[in-house]
């Protein structure tokens, strides 16, 4: 069974903080991506990563940044977590090897609430 | 960038009903997802597809490329169906990065026994 795990169902952090969300993927993706999930906003992009050591900035990047030192992990950081922070966030991978079928799998999702 | 649209929003039905969950999008893509999200935030993926119709079980998910619409529709529905159903737009490669996902804000669906 394939798996995208990240390491927290539920965090809880103080402003301010520096909060790191672990994410791995057991199928030699190249593509993984973090997104946050918002009410009435749905789910919004914010980077990507298409290789090790490489990323992109998604949607809302502004107060994120990510790692991808070995292929199979993706890590978020929140540099300095603000209650605007507060959110569901969820990881997911894909290859892109074949275009046209293109799956994504999603982790569970980590509930980070910021007080 | 791709606009998607998904309705209704919200979608409260009697068990054993027929319900139709509708998404739309601005522009091609190369695939579109059916994710199901369940209470406490695991997102599953149930049907990607391209073209034409694909059933599992009592899902069935249709797509129309020349319209730029797909719906998801279940049969005999089920309180245990009661769930978030997003869909999701593929877009191209577009040369600049890796393939992006482009999502509905959701359809929150009830089954009422």
């Amino acid at each position: 069974d394939v798996k995208v795990t990240q390491s927290s169902r539920y965090l809880v952090k103080r402003t301010g903080e520096k909060v790191f969300l672990e994410c791995v993927q057991d199928m030699d993706h190249e593509n993984m991506f973090w997104y946050r999930q918002d009410p009435g906003l749905g789910l919004r992009l914010i980077y990507f990563s298409y290789d090790v050591k490489m990323k992109e900035k998604g949607d809302i990047p502004e107060g994120y940044s990510v790692s991808r030192e070995k292929k199979e992990r993706f890590s978020l950081i929140l540099e300095s977590a603000s209650t605007n922070q507060t959110s569901m966030y969820l990881c997911a991978s894909s290859s892109p090897t074949d275009r046209m079928n293109t799956e994504a799998f999603f982790g569970q999702g980590t509930r980070l609430t910021v007080v | 960038k791709n606009e998607v649209e998904q309705s209704p929003q919200n979608l409260t039905a009697q068990e054993g009903e027929f319900i139709t969950i509708n998404c739309s999008y601005s522009v091609g893509i190369s695939a579109l997802h059916w994710l199901q999200q369940h209470p406490g935030g695991g997102i599953v993926s149930l049907f990607m597809l391209s073209s034409g119709k694909k059933k599992h079980g009592r899902l069935i998910a249709t797509i129309n490329i020349q319209e730029k619409h797909s719906s998801l529709h279940i049969t005999a529905s089920h309180p245990r169906d009661s769930a978030v159903y997003i869909c999701a737009a593929l877009n191209p490669y577009s040369g600049g990065g890796a393939d992006g996902l482009t999502f509905g804000k959701g359809t929150h669906l009830i089954i009422q026994p």
